[in-house]
């Protein structure tokens, strides 16, 4: 079955620190990934997503994630992080053939200015 | 583009009772998604409808949940009778294709069900 580890449950950092928050996934075969946000007292939404091709995908607000097949990674990355960035990030994964998303269990990020 | 409605937004009832929540998906979307929000969970599927057919319920518990989606527009989902794990948010999402062709998912804000 397919499974979503994101590692890093809650993550504190200062603005302007670099962000990475890990995400592996276990499945075989082709996979779309995507990592989700939400914002506190919003809906999720889309910061970013693979399919195919270049594996270094440039998302929304300065997200970017690799997709490393090898390590069956995708983990996400900003720079330069700001206080809007609070928030919580979800990694999903959906194999090839089909939509179904699974997702992780989120890391809470809280950037403090 | 208006996005996934969803209502109630909050809903508190006592065990054994019944509860619906409704979902108005993003027009001319032809998926829809039911998932399940555990707290300290992310979001887990109960339920994808493919216009009004059911595409994958496999882990919706069926003794209890139940759901439809008249005219492939709007959906209802139901728990009947409630228990106390059922306590979670429930997120309604669609997208505009399914199956091997997928597509983002927009998700609604949810319902908050406590139930005591």
């Amino acid at each position: 079955a397919q499974s979503v580890s994101q590692h890093n449950h809650h993550v504190i950092l200062s603005e302007a620190a670099s962000l990475e928050l890990g995400c592996n996934y276990s499945y075989g075969g082709t996979v779309n990934l995507f990592w989700y946000v939400q914002y506190p007292g919003q809906h999720l939404q889309l910061l970013l997503k693979y399919f195919s091709g270049d594996p270094l995908v440039k998302g929304i607000k300065g997200f970017e994630a690799e997709f490393i097949k090898s390590k069956f990674s995708f983990n996400l990355r900003k720079p330069s992080v700001q206080w809007s960035d609070t928030a919580e990030y979800f990694c999903a994964v959906n194999a090839g053939n089909t939509d179904k998303l699974i997702f992780g269990t989120g890391t809470r990020l809280q950037v403090f200015p | 583009e208006a996005g996934v409605a969803q209502s109630p937004r909050y809903k508190i009832i006592e065990k054994r009772q019944s509860v619906a929540f409704w979902c108005n998906p993003i027009s001319g979307h032809a998926t829809l998604y039911w998932y399940q929000q555990i707290l300290g969970q992310g979001p887990k599927l109960l339920i994808q409808f493919q216009n009004n057919g059911v595409v994958d319920d496999s882990q919706l518990p069926k003794d209890r949940f139940s759901a439809e989606r008249l005219k492939g527009v709007d959906s209802t989902l139901k728990i009947q009778p409630a228990k106390l794990e059922d306590s979670a948010v429930y997120l309604c999402a669609s997208s505009s294709m399914g199956g091997v062709f997928s597509h983002e998912q927009y998700f609604g804000p949810g319902t908050r069900l406590t139930v005591t």
